[in-house]
């Protein structure tokens, strides 16, 4: 199984938005609409910030949304902020019933 | 509050075993399935394994079949991952996970599993 494709990094500046892209195949993010974002300070463990598509739980700002298109899903941080500076990750479960993340992708807020 | 504290990491030979527990508090544990995730220094998540709620139904990476396993104790809210036959490339940090239908939702902070001679 191989791992979604994700940018290495993307970056914007306060108040910007930007959006991270998440493409797999068919037997994964294609498949189904089981696919997360989970955010990731250094040295702490990841925060589940959108789950199937586009929800987001409970506890997480709306200036996060996502979304997917096919075999490509989407997040989208609007109104950046310093402390969104993280790594991102997107996750899908797959046909298999095993599940798998992009390589992650580094946000700067510049 | 949704609590799971990892324990068992440290420093093993290649070859050699470890066994990793998570102990889950704050909510129903044997209503959800439950994951391990690793993640090598430096690098990315990979998920591992995950495990249905009454134990009946285990899935794993292609890279640890074999060797690993996966269980649960209900009676005891914990999950556990033996791992067997380490390997350099299994050195990471290990996190639990609560896995409701479609997704991650609560991590613990993980334990470190470093394989070297």
């Amino acid at each position: 199984q191989s791992a979604l494709t994700q940018p290495a990094s993307v970056s914007g500046s306060p108040g910007q938005s930007i959006t991270i892209s998440c493409t797999g195949t068919s037997s994964d993010l294609g498949a189904y609409n089981y696919v997360s974002w989970y955010q990731q300070h250094p040295g702490k463990a990841p925060k589940l910030m959108i789950y199937e598509v586009s929800n987001r739980p409970s506890g997480v700002s709306n200036r996060f949304s996502g979304s997917k298109s096919g075999n490509t899903a989407s997040l989208t941080i609007s109104g950046l902020q310093a402390e969104d500076e993280a790594d991102y990750y997107c996750g899908s479960y797959t046909r298999s019933n095993t599940w798998v993340f992009g390589g992650g992708t580094k946000l700067t807020v510049l | 509050e949704v609590q799971l504290v990892e324990s068992g990491g440290g420093l093993v030979q290649p070859g050699g075993s470890l066994r990793l527990s998570c102990a889950a508090s704050g909510f129903t544990f044997s209503t959800y399935w439950m994951t391990w995730v690793r993640q090598a220094p430096g690098k990315g998540l990979e998920w591992v394994a995950h495990i249905k709620q009454d134990g009946t139904e285990k899935y794993y990476v292609e890279s640890v079949k074999g060797r690993f396993t996966i269980s649960r104790d209900n009676a005891k809210n914990s999950l556990y991952l033996q791992m067997n036959s380490l390997r350099a490339e299994d050195t990471a940090v290990y996190y639990c996970a609560r896995h409701p239908h479609g997704t991650f939702d609560d991590w613990g902070l993980g334990t470190l599993v470093t394989v070297s001679s």
